[in-house]
């Protein structure tokens, strides 16, 4: 299957930073990405769809400042955490839509403790 | 938010048994997908079954859907320890939303070795 990588795959901040986690595509193109939240022992929740050369689209109840989503090229997104509290800490996990696979691959996702 | 439930939320079996999975929707979908976590790690695609089919088999995967009743089933058969992972099955949105994906709760599987 294609491949879809994350960096980094951990990173722990002190409350007040920015943190960016970057998600590309190794293999294929994706004009579209998806950013996922997994609290533990939990499912993932959507938080936003990325789109190539335009806007984010936010799920309801997910704030745009600041959760900020950048898709740049058709391999690479980027989230970036803006003023990171402890109530953000969780895994964080990207796809990438390949339209004519139908599918999404996933990233191995990035932890995210916030002190 | 979420499409639906799984249940079991856990289960626990002897290596080499049969593992059967359940995952419930609630709105009309174009296809279904299994998915499956290891602990702390991302997720990696099972199998996909659209709308129109009603089972689909892969390897030691077997899916079946009934979209009558919403639901869907993945049966993992000859389970080995390696199979020890949560799963999770997901429907895109449908008509209005079909590029999205809707998770479910999830199984966290154990195979007893």
């Amino acid at each position: 299957g294609a491949v879809v990588s994350q960096h980094p795959s951990r990173v722990i901040c002190k409350s007040g930073t920015s943190v960016k986690i970057e998600c590309r595509s190794l293999d294929f193109q994706a004009t579209t990405m998806f950013w996922y939240r997994q609290f533990p022992k939990q499912s993932l929740m959507l938080m936003a769809t990325s789109n190539e050369g335009s806007k984010a689209t936010y799920e309801q109840g997910v704030e745009k400042d600041k959760f900020l989503i950048n898709h740049a090229s058709l391999t690479l997104s980027t989230l970036t955490v803006t003023s990171a509290h402890p109530e953000d800490s969780s895994f964080y996990i990207c796809s990438a839509e390949d339209a004519p696979q139908e599918t999404q691959y996933f990233g191995p996702g990035t932890r995210l403790l916030v002190l | 938010s979420q499409q639906g439930e799984e249940d079991p939320q856990a289960l626990s079996i002897q290596e080499g048994e049969n593992a059967t999975m359940n995952c419930s929707y609630k709105t009309s979908i174009n296809n279904l997908q299994w998915y499956r976590q290891n602990s702390g790690r991302g997720l990696v695609h099972l199998i996909l079954i659209r709308s129109n089919e009603r089972e689909k088999h892969s390897g030691r995967l077997r899916v079946t859907l009934d979209t009558s009743k919403k639901s869907s089933s993945l049966l993992i058969t000859a389970s080995r320890a390696a199979d020890t992972a949560s799963y999770f099955c997901a429907t895109d949105g449908g008509m209005d939303s079909s590029y999205k994906l809707i998770f479910g709760s999830g199984t966290r599987l154990l195979v007893r070795p």
